[in-house]
Order: structure tokens, then C-alpha cells, then sequence
């Protein structure tokens, strides 16, 4: 286990609502980065939060929204779910600095969107 | 950007047996390549990795090339076992900070 929770780990919504999906990072790791994975395929980078502030965005429009909290947790905003967003939303956290590279993921929130 | 690419997509080896799985990046600014294991249900686990300044590392039944010149590496995992059976990926990044690009994995299944 990588010490990386996220909660829900299910969750279903209905096209154009907002989702929240929340991650709780590995102790003593302060950058915390977010993924999207469709069925069958590689991970894709959403962005990444280091200190509180938005570090590095992937190719997702601003209907995807982040926030990193004072203890390095952090949250994933999705408003105006489209179908296309059901997939498993990945969470990983890793140090700043030297050794930063290495990304734990935690288990993930897969979310199905109807 | 970064494009990383994967192969095979799917391997079926006979437990013992030794298997390979090759990726190629196209960023030469890459510098950092991990491998992750994902199994069902969870989210990938890094198992390995290296760094553009290493050619080769080792761990236990796993190990990982790299030709910074082909701009490929692979993953090696030699006497198989059914618990070996996952999805793995590999990733290319310009190290901390940055984003990790992944290729689109294989699925291995190792058969007893």
C-alpha cells in the first residue's frame, strides 16, 4: 500500500452535474498530481498541485478544477459531466524536490457517468 | 509533447518462462522512466525505475534497459509467476515536477 486514499471509491453521476472526488496524501509527500484513465488505456496526466498552488496542466478543459489543501490533501472538480468523463480518476502524491519523480498512486474513484 | 508508445499490448508466457515488454519515447529531454503494475481494481504500483544517467537496473526478477540514443527502454521480468499476471505500463518524465507520460500498457498473463 502506498499510504494514498481517496474517497469515494465509487461514484455515479448523470450528464451536467459536478462531481468532487478527494485524495489524502502520502505523509510527507507535498505535491500531489491527477490523473484520468479511460478503460484500456495509460494514465493521462490532469495536473498537479505543489504548496497549494497549480504546478502543470494537462491537455483538460477548465471544467476540470483542482484545489490543495494547507495539509497536502487535495480535491479534483468536475463541472458539466460529460459521458465521456466516466473513467478512473487517479491520485498520486510524491516530495518536492530531489527524489520528486517518484509517484505513488492510490487506488483510485472510478467514476461512471450516465 | 511526449509520446510514448508500447508493445506488445498483450503477452502470455508459461510460468518460468522470462518476459520482455519494450518502450520508445520521442522527447530526447526525458530523463526519468518508471514501470508500473497494475492489477485489478487498484491503482498502479511503481515496481522499478531508472534515469537517464544508468543503462541498467536490477531487482530481484526485474530489471530495466535503457538506450537514451533509440530513445527505448524495456522491462525484463524473468522466472515468471502467476502473480506476475497485471497490466503494466511505462512512463517517461523530465523528473520531479513533471509530468508523467504513459504508454497505453500490456497485459501480461502468466500461465501455470
Amino acid at each position: 500500500e502506498t499510504g494514498v486514499t481517496q474517497s469515494p471509491t465509487h461514484l455515479i453521476k448523470t450528464r451536467g452535474q459536478q462531481v468532487t472526488l478527494r485524495c489524502s496524501s502520502q505523509s510527507g509527500h507535498n505535491t500531489v498530481s491527477w490523473y484520468q484513465q479511460a478503460l484500456g488505456q495509460g494514465p493521462q496526466f490532469i495536473f498537479q498541485y505543489y504548496r497549494e498552488e497549480e504546478n502543470g496542466r494537462g491537455n483538460f478543459p477548465p471544467r476540470f478544477s483542482g484545489l490543495q489543501f494547507p495539509n497536502y490533501s487535495s480535491e479534483l472538480n468536475v463541472n458539466a459531466l460529460e459521458l465521456d468523463d466516466s473513467a478512473l480518476y487517479l491520485c498520486a502524491s510524491s516530495l518536492g524536490g530531489q527524489g520528486g519523480e517518484k509517484l505513488f498512486f492510490g487506488s483510485g474513484t472510478q467514476l461512471s457517468v450516465l | 509533447g511526449e509520446n510514448v508508445e508500447q508493445h506488445p499490448s498483450t503477452l502470455s508466457v508459461q510460468e518460468g518462462d522470462s518476459a520482455v515488454i519494450k518502450c520508445t519515447y520521442s522527447d530526447s529531454a526525458s530523463n526519468y522512466f518508471p514501470w508500473y503494475k497494475q492489477e485489478l481494481g487498484k491503482g498502479p504500483q511503481l515496481i522499478i525505475d531508472i534515469r537517464s544517467n544508468v543503462g541498467e537496473k536490477k531487482d530481484q526478477r526485474i530489471a530495466v534497459t535503457l538506450n537514451k540514443t533509440a530513445k527505448h527502454f524495456s522491462l525484463h521480468i524473468t522466472e515468471t509467476q502467476p502473480e506476475d499476471s497485471a497490466v503494466y505500463f511505462c512512463a517517461a518524465s523530465k523528473g520531479a515536477g513533471n509530468k508523467l507520460t504513459f504508454g497505453g500498457g500490456t497485459r501480461v498473463l502468466v500461465k501455470p
